[in-house]
């Protein structure tokens, strides 16, 4: 089974500190994304990255950057957190053979990170 | 730009009952893939079902299936059977690739969701 583990579940962190938020995936998946997850507002795309070293923009990077150094390890930085950050963030994989249509084309979720800035 | 509509913020079902939830779409593109994916109180997000967009028969599994219709742009998901462990917040997804001038990545846009309650 895949694996997408997020270290750290429940963070509280003050205003201003600069917050790290790590995931690993075991597949050797090509494809890894964070989410942050509020309610009434569903999945929003923050970064998304398709290999290592390369990142894209999703629909809410702002306040955001992400590292992608190693192809299992995906991290999430919020250099000077804010209060309107406090959500949860929701890592993902996926593999990617270059097509759209493939066999168990899915995208593996983490168990989510809860973050509080106060 | 692909947007995905849940018109259902909440919704109960009494358990062994059947229950749809609504999912809409918007895109231009003509290739691409839905999802439902299911949210527990645990909070682990898990594949439900998945429907090719080139497929016209229906996707199902289990007591779960779908009704896309693709001219509409609709995708649906009818639970039969409810049981209590279906209980969860449920999620529509849309995915696509972005096409090469945009390095034909695939990016995956997800609906608000529906908070599915099952009675006893």
């Amino acid at each position: 089974d895949v694996k997408v583990t997020q270290s750290s579940r429940y963070l509280v962190k003050r205003t201003g500190e600069k917050v790290f938020l790590e995931c690993v995936q075991d597949m050797d998946h090509e494809n890894m994304f964070w989410y942050r997850q509020d309610p009434g507002l569903g999945l929003r795309l923050i970064y998304f990255s398709y290999d290592v070293k390369m990142k894209e923009k999703g629909d809410i990077p702002e306040g955001y950057s992400v590292s992608r150094e190693k192809k299992e390890r995906f991290s999430l930085i919020l250099e000077s957190a804010s209060t309107n950050q406090t959500s949860m963030y929701l890592c993902a994989s996926r593999t990617d053979p270059g097509q759209l249509f493939f066999s168990g084309n899915t995208i593996y979720f983490g168990e989510g990170s809860w973050l509080t800035v106060v | 730009a692909q947007t995905v509509t849940q018109s259902q913020p909440e919704m109960s079902v009494q358990e062994a009952e059947t229950v749809t939830l609504s999912c809409t779409y918007d895109t231009s593109e003509n290739n691409y893939y839905l999802f439902w994916y299911k949210q527990p109180p645990s909070r682990q997000m898990i594949l439900v079902i998945r429907q090719e967009a080139y497929k016209q028969q229906n996707a199902t599994e289990n007591r779960f299936s779908v009704n896309f219709q693709k001219a509409a742009k609709s995708f649906s998901l009818k639970i039969s059977d409810s049981q209590l462990g279906d209980t969860a917040m449920y999620f529509c997804a849309f995915m696509t690739s972005l096409g090469m001038n945009s390095g034909g990545y695939q990016k995956v846009t997800f609906g608000t969701g529906t908070k599915l309650q099952v009675i006893p």
